[in-house]
């Protein structure tokens, strides 16, 4: 059964530092789509960056970049610079693939607090 | 209205009422998701709509009824919920199928069992 596991629960990082997010996976499917979503305190999930199995290349988008390491199934998320609004939680999703109409797994989050 | 909107924002409902949580998408999209998320939990799916089609229910009980009557909106009916039934549902829509289709999510309904 394929699976998402985020060993950190919480973390606490200064304002302009970068930060990584630990991420690991499960699943014995070659194809598949990696995916982190931001959650602020009001509650919506915020897609920020997607990651394909068969992608060579780290994805990127911003301050955030994707460190994809497919041998070791892991997929964290680095944020540069990190900033206030960047405090929320962030999860881990991985997508099946082949199903039917997109089905999603998510890790249980990582909630990250930025300090001034 | 532009993305995912869902209504109510929040809702306070006792063990014998009946409410309906709703769900409209404005990206046209072909499926569309419930999920529930708990306090220290993981977000759990809990239907899936594609083409107002129910291609998954992952086990969850009838006191929840989903439905779908356009691609468009998707609604989440209630009765007789327990008190562990309070959390944060939310709705998602996708393009179909497709490895690398992110699912675009809405504020959320924030429900208080009592």
């Amino acid at each position: 059964a394929q699976k998402i596991t985020q060993t950190q629960p919480g973390m606490f990082v200064q304002e302009k530092e970068a930060v990584t997010l630990d991420c690991t996976y499960d699943t014995s499917d070659q194809s598949y789509g990696l995916f982190w979503y931001k959650q602020p305190s009001s509650g919506e999930m915020i897609f920020l960056i997607y990651q394909g199995s068969y992608d060579e290349q780290n994805a990127t988008e911003g301050r955030y970049s994707l460190n994809f390491q497919k041998a070791r199934k892991s997929a964290n998320l680095v944020i540069s610079a990190s900033q206030l609004g960047d405090s929320a939680m962030y999860f881990c999703a991985m997508r099946e693939p082949y199903s039917s109409a997109s089905k999603i797994i998510f890790g249980s989050g990582t909630r990250l607090s930025i300090r001034p | 209205e532009t993305g995912v909107t869902q209504t109510p924002r929040h809702l306070v409902m006792g063990m014998t009422n009946k409410k309906s949580l709703k769900c409209e998408q404005h990206l046209g999209h072909n499926a569309m998701y419930w999920y529930k998320q708990s306090a220290k939990k993981p977000l759990e799916l809990m239907f899936v709509y594609n083409f107002k089609e129910q291609t998954e229910n992952n086990s969850v009980p009838s006191r929840f009824s989903p439905e779908c009557p356009n691609s468009s909106h998707l609604f989440l009916h209630l009765h007789t919920l327990q008190p562990e039934d309070s959390a944060l549902y939310l709705c998602a829509s996708s393009p179909l199928a497709g490895v690398n289709n992110e699912q675009f999510f809405g504020p959320g309904t924030r429900l208080t069992v009592l």
